[in-house]
């Protein structure tokens, strides 16, 4: 089975500190994916990315940034966390174009206080 | 833009009782339809998947999703449900822009299964 994983379950940071959350994923996937989740709002696409080093904007990128050096890691980070990027960050990843099975991590709780 | 509602925030059934989500989509063309559900603590897994053909589709878990064009919806359904399930569903479509194809997900119905 594919295997997406997010490096921390839980995370705490302060407003204003740069965050960097990972995600690997094992199955040499194409595409791949940050969403955030907030109850009432579902997921929103943050960033995505089709391809090494390429990446595009999603619904929500303001305030966040990606890195994509390795086909199997995509990392976003938020540049100065404010407190309303307290939320659930899900990465997701899929083989290729037109696939759309995505495989999801387990997700990374981040608080900002 | 294609999208996705889904009118039930929550909903709470026995254990045994049948169960229908519900989902409707925005889009002129066929879209391409997804449910996912997220068990508690965990990333969302693909229940099924509707792209063309058939319009009833049958996934894991015993779940089945009917494709209707005349009332744009894509409702979820199980004949008994299983305290096992209770979870959130959440319901998706292809959306076309930029260089590649996403999804764009629902607000999610939250599952409440009673003994």
């Amino acid at each position: 089975d594919v295997k997406v994983t997010q490096s921390s379950r839980y995370l705490v940071k302060r407003t204003g500190e740069k965050v960097f959350l990972e995600c690997v994923q094992d199955m040499d996937h194409e595409n791949m994916f940050w969403y955030r989740q907030d109850p009432g709002l579902g997921l929103r696409l943050i960033y995505f990315s089709y391809d090494v080093k390429m990446k595009e904007k999603g619904d929500i990128p303001e305030g966040y940034s990606v890195s994509r050096e390795k086909k199997e890691r995509f990392s976003l980070i938020l540049e100065s966390a404010s407190t309303n990027q307290t939320s659930m960050y899900l990465c997701a990843s899929s083989f290729f174009p037109g696939n759309y099975g995505y495989t999801f991590g387990s997700g990374t709780r981040l608080t900002v206080v | 833009a294609q999208s996705v509602t889904q009118p039930d925030i929550h909903i709470t059934v026995s254990e045994g009782a049948s169960l229908e989500l519900r989902c409707n989509y925005s889009y002129g063309a066929t879209p391409y339809l997804f449910w996912y559900v997220q068990s508690p603590g965990q990333g969302l897994q693909l229940l099924l998947k509707y792209f063309s053909g058939d319009t009833l589709v049958q996934g894991i878990k015993g779940f089945e999703a009917e494709f209707k064009r005349s009332q744009s919806s894509f409702n979820l359904r199980k004949p008994s449900v299983h305290w096992s399930d209770a979870a959130e569903y959440f319901c998706a479509v292809v959306r076309n822009t930029g260089t590649a194809s996403k999804l764009t997900f629902g607000t999610g119905t939250r599952l409440q299964v009673t003994l």
